[in-house]
């Protein structure tokens, strides 16, 4: 049972034009959204997030939306770079009282393709 | 500085053998995550440690697999008897405290190929 999903596997965006990855949950305990960034032959590195408590965080050209009520969340990259392209992961962590607060769980994955 | 580094890099080894795969996390971090992504999935979580010892294992896929810490630093994930299923990509993370979520680092990882 997939608890975030991302149903785009890959998505195409001209340069200089707004890419929106999508992201959506079924666990009404997560509490708190990351959005990780992945280049061939590295690891994924943090790039924004978001608590519960908030709809929008924003970050230079990246912007994290949150809608609880359809269990969605979005990524804006404004304006797009070809330095953007890679894949992008949705993560979200729940909070329990004693062990497992830490864990995250990911998404498949959204690879970003920015054309020159 | 240095971020958190994994070896090998890639490992090929047959069905039934016993690999190691090595996580050194960045200096100062207590906590470190070991996570797999096989291919089409996400990031599957495995195991975590704070310091030296593991409160959650529940993520570790069967008993073949173990890990441990030493030291509060570097971490081995055994995989006994490998199956070909165990292919993946292994990622290791770590954090300054268990708390602190979002500031996980991650390694490279070690590609893990089954024959």
């Amino acid at each position: 049972d997939q608890q975030v999903k991302q149903n785009s596997p890959s998505l195409s965006v001209q340069e200089g034009r707004i890419s929106i990855l999508n992201c959506d949950y079924t666990n009404s305990m997560f509490d708190y959204f990351l959005w990780y960034k992945k280049y061939p032959a590295e690891g994924p590195t943090f790039l924004i997030s978001i608590s519960s408590i908030k709809d929008k965080n924003e970050d230079g050209r990246f912007t994290v939306f949150l809608n609880k009520s359809a269990k969605h969340l979005s990524l804006h990259i404004v304006p797009s770079q070809p330095g953007d392209s890679a894949v992008y992961f949705c993560a979200a962590r729940a909070t329990y009282s004693g062990a497992g607060s830490y864990q995250l769980t990911f998404g498949k994955g959204t690879k970003l393709s920015v054309i020159p | 500085g240095a971020g958190v580094s994994q070896s090998p890099s890639n490992k090929v080894t047959e069905k039934g053998k016993d690999v190691e795969l090595r996580c050194d996390p960045i200096s100062g971090h207590t906590a470190l995550y070991w996570y797999r992504q096989s291919l089409g999935q996400g990031l599957e979580f495995l195991i975590y440690f704070q310091g030296n010892s593991a409160p959650d294992k529940s993520g570790l896929p069967s008993d073949r697999f173990s890990a441990e810490r030493t030291g509060g630093s570097v971490s081995t994930l055994t995989i006994q008897r490998t199956q070909q299923e165990d292919s993946a990509v292994y990622l290791c993370a770590s954090s300054l405290a268990s708390d602190r979520v979002y500031e996980q680092y991650f390694g490279p990882g070690t590609r893990l190929t089954v024959t």
